[in-house]
């Protein structure tokens, strides 16, 4: 089965870095999604990872470590049109590429 | 249209109509979704269809109904509405063909069930 951790919520500071965790256990695993959601709007795609490593997206990086089943999503220069919620996503492994399980999200607010 | 569009924006239904929420995309994309997301549990799959004509369960199905006639549309239908499918609906699509497909997101559709 899936399990996704992510934190209820965080706080930052504007123009600070942030880094946003996740844990996953999956008894197979097919990658790793970052979304973007903002308040009333729809999940935006941010960072797909598949092999361990870092992969940096302008102001945005995504880390994955496969043997500990975790990732991050780290976030430099915070704007406040950062404040949005962050869902962690791993495939099934029985459900091909389409379907994929979603965490709770973590709540990004950032203060001035 | 340009990407994915979803139908009504928002509804307040009485428990025990039918209610059909429209999804279009014109991406050509093979596959669809159907998600329901609730404070503190996420976003939950519904139903999928990896391509037309065909059709699978996801994670909550029960008392919801999918189609899809074609490739652009995904319609999905609550048969007998009941207050627990109070929730925010998203449809979205992604490309069949390999990994990492990003999936793209209608606007959602607000549902109040009473």
């Amino acid at each position: 089965g899936q399990n996704i951790d992510q934190p209820t919520e965080m706080t930052a500071t504007e123009g600070a870095i942030v880094q946003i965790n996740c844990t996953y256990q999956t008894s197979g695993f097919n990658g790793l999604f970052w979304y973007q959601q903002h308040a009333g709007e729809a999940p935006t795609f941010l960072s797909y990872n598949v092999l361990d490593g870092l992969e940096e997206k302008g102001r945005f990086s995504s880390f994955l470590s496969r043997s500990k089943g975790y990732s991050y999503l780290l976030l430099k220069e915070l704007q406040m049109k950062d404040s949005a919620s962050y869902l962690c996503a791993v495939p099934l492994p029985s459900g091909g590429y389409q379907k994929v399980t979603f965490g709770t999200g973590t709540k990004l607010q950032v203060i001035p | 249209i340009a990407g994915i569009t979803q139908a009504p924006t928002s509804q307040i239904l009485a428990a025990g109509r039918r209610m059909t929420l429209r999804c279009t995309q014109d991406m050509r994309h093979n596959a669809m979704y159907w998600y329901r997301q609730d404070l503190g549990l996420g976003l939950r799959l519904i139903h999928y269809s990896n391509t037309a004509g065909t059709t699978g369960k996801g994670e909550v199905p029960d008392g919801y109904s999918v189609s899809r006639a074609n490739t652009d549309d995904f319609p999905l239908t609550l048969a007998s509405a009941v207050p627990s499918q109070t929730s925010v609906y998203f449809c979205a699509s992604s490309d069949e063909q390999g990994e990492g497909n990003e999936q793209f997101f209608g606007p959602g559709t607000r549902l109040t069930v009473l």
